[in-house]
């Protein structure tokens, strides 16, 4: 089982703004990357560390994070945001590795 | 630019041995931790394994404790997965990932990936 838990689905309206949620004790301690998936693809960083955007991610996506949960917003979504996504941090420990169980988010 | 490449996939009996490739271009490998992440069918990515950028560290998930070995070449710019007595449930999309670790903007991200090499575990 997954130690930081995602909702499984979410959808939103074209243009409106979604939260998508990551929880988990380590997210106390280290900060969530989220990732976006879409089919047949391969996953690619959308945020990380405290609200960092790689370059070339629009600036719709933003990330936060309070006590144990980690948040990405998608401000004003478009329909090429309809994807997985999935958060990851290292584990309570500190030396391994955890995915959240992903969040498939549907534009409507 | 940053280029990672699997290869090594294919289909294998229960309780065989399969060993995965990434090979690595664009950047300074011997640089860089690489992860392991596993995707099964239909299914969400899963953490497999990380090895520091000199091999001095490696740490695996509990899953694959034991039978999975993560190693690098530095001088091939090449990350390697043993994969040994695999199971039904080792079937999946295999991908590698760098590293990106920036301690003072709290940066530890997988920051960029491969196409994956798909393993089949099957009779």
């Amino acid at each position: 089982s997954s130690e930081l838990t995602q909702d499984p689905a979410v959808s939103v309206a074209l243009g409106q703004t979604v939260r998508i949620t990551c929880q988990g004790d380590s997210l106390r301690n280290y900060y969530a990357s989220w990732y976006q998936q879409k089919p047949g693809q391969a996953p690619v960083v959308v945020i990380c560390g405290k609200n960092y955007r790689p370059s070339g991610i629009p600036d719709r996506f933003s990330g936060s994070s309070s006590g144990n949960t980690a948040s990405l917003t998608i401000t004003g979504a478009q329909a090429e945001d309809e994807a997985d996504y999935y958060c990851n941090s290292r584990d309570s420990s500190g030396n391994l590795w955890v995915f959240g169980g992903g969040t498939k988010l549907t534009v409507l | 630019q940053v280029q990672l490449v699997e290869s090594g996939g294919g289909m294998v009996q229960p309780g065989g041995s399969l060993r995965l490739s990434c090979a690595a271009s664009g950047f300074a490998f011997g640089s860089y931790a690489m992860h392991w992440v596993r995707q099964a069918p239909g299914k969400g990515l899963e953490w497999v394994a990380v090895i520091s950028y000199d091999a001095s560290d490696k740490k695996d998930a509990d899953s694959v404790k034991g039978r999975f070995i993560i190693s690098r070449d530095n001088s091939k710019n090449t990350l390697y997965l043993q994969m040994n007595s695999l199971r039904a449930d080792d079937s999946a999309l295999y991908y590698c990932a760098r590293d990106l670790y920036i301690g003072v903007a709290a940066v530890d991200v997988f920051d960029h990936w491969g196409q994956g090499a798909l393993v089949t575990v099957s009779s």
